[in-house]
């Protein structure tokens, strides 16, 4: 069975530019929730999304958004990056409430 | 490889000993517990889990320890391997909510 995937691995942006990331949880999943990590902060929530609505969200500015397809493939967007949205961001997957959650590789995010 | 915390406390440990990661928790709410593993370059790996009504729930070579009275959660590791070090950490949330909250991580380091 595959695990979540993640697309791009690396990506480089300027600031001022928007990103969008993709996550592809494990077949079957339906929920999938956002982190970001970064050394300072550390593994940090985002939002999560059940059945392509949000059901769960973090304390990050409205600048990052996401959202889930009927297919439960999620993307995550971020927008007027700032240098501070460097950072390495996580996609986790699970069947649904009560269940543990499996992580994607990541995609690390580097804003110049 | 990833950097997931450049000022981590690192815990160093001969291959053979048992290892003993610590981490204290804030929520009185919380109800569950995971502790997870992190390669470089890789996602969070689900090591261990505990719901609030346990204090102890063990797994393979893993077994973690919750107490509740001074919102402490430890991960001992028997008989460490090469293959262990890695940085661990602990998680906590509340409910079936998917937001977990994470500790800031520890760095281990088997030596030979």
């Amino acid at each position: 069975k595959a695990g979540v995937t993640q697309t791009p691995r690396y990506l480089i942006k300027t600031r001022g530019q928007q990103v969008t990331l993709s996550c592809s949880p494990i077949s079957g999943h339906r929920s999938v929730s956002w982190y970001q990590q970064t050394p300072g902060q550390g593994l940090q929530f985002l939002f999560e999304y059940f059945s392509e609505t949000q059901r769960n969200k973090g304390n990050f500015p409205g600048r990052f958004s996401g959202r889930q397809f009927s297919n439960s493939r999620s993307e995550m967007n971020v927008s007027t990056l700032e240098l501070g949205d460097s950072a390495l961001y996580l996609c986790a997957s699970r069947m649904g409430a009560d269940n543990e959650q499996f992580f994607g590789p990541g995609t690390r995010l580097t804003v110049l | 490889g990833e950097s997931v915390g450049l000022h981590l406390p690192t815990l160093s440990v001969q291959e053979g000993d048992n290892s003993i990661i610590n981490c204290a928790y804030s929520n009185s709410a919380s109800d569950y517990f995971i502790w997870y593993k992190q390669e470089s370059g890789k996602g969070p790996q689900f090591i261990i889990d505990i719901r609030s009504n346990m204090d102890k729930r063990q797994g393979q070579r893993v077994t973690v320890l919750l107490n509740k009275t001074v919102k402490h959660l430890s991960l001992q590791i028997a008989a460490t391997q090469p293959g262990d070090s890695a940085v661990y950490f602990c998680a906590e949330n509340t409910g079936t909510a998917s937001k977990l909250t994470f500790g800031t991580g520890t760095r281990l380091q088997v030596t030979l």
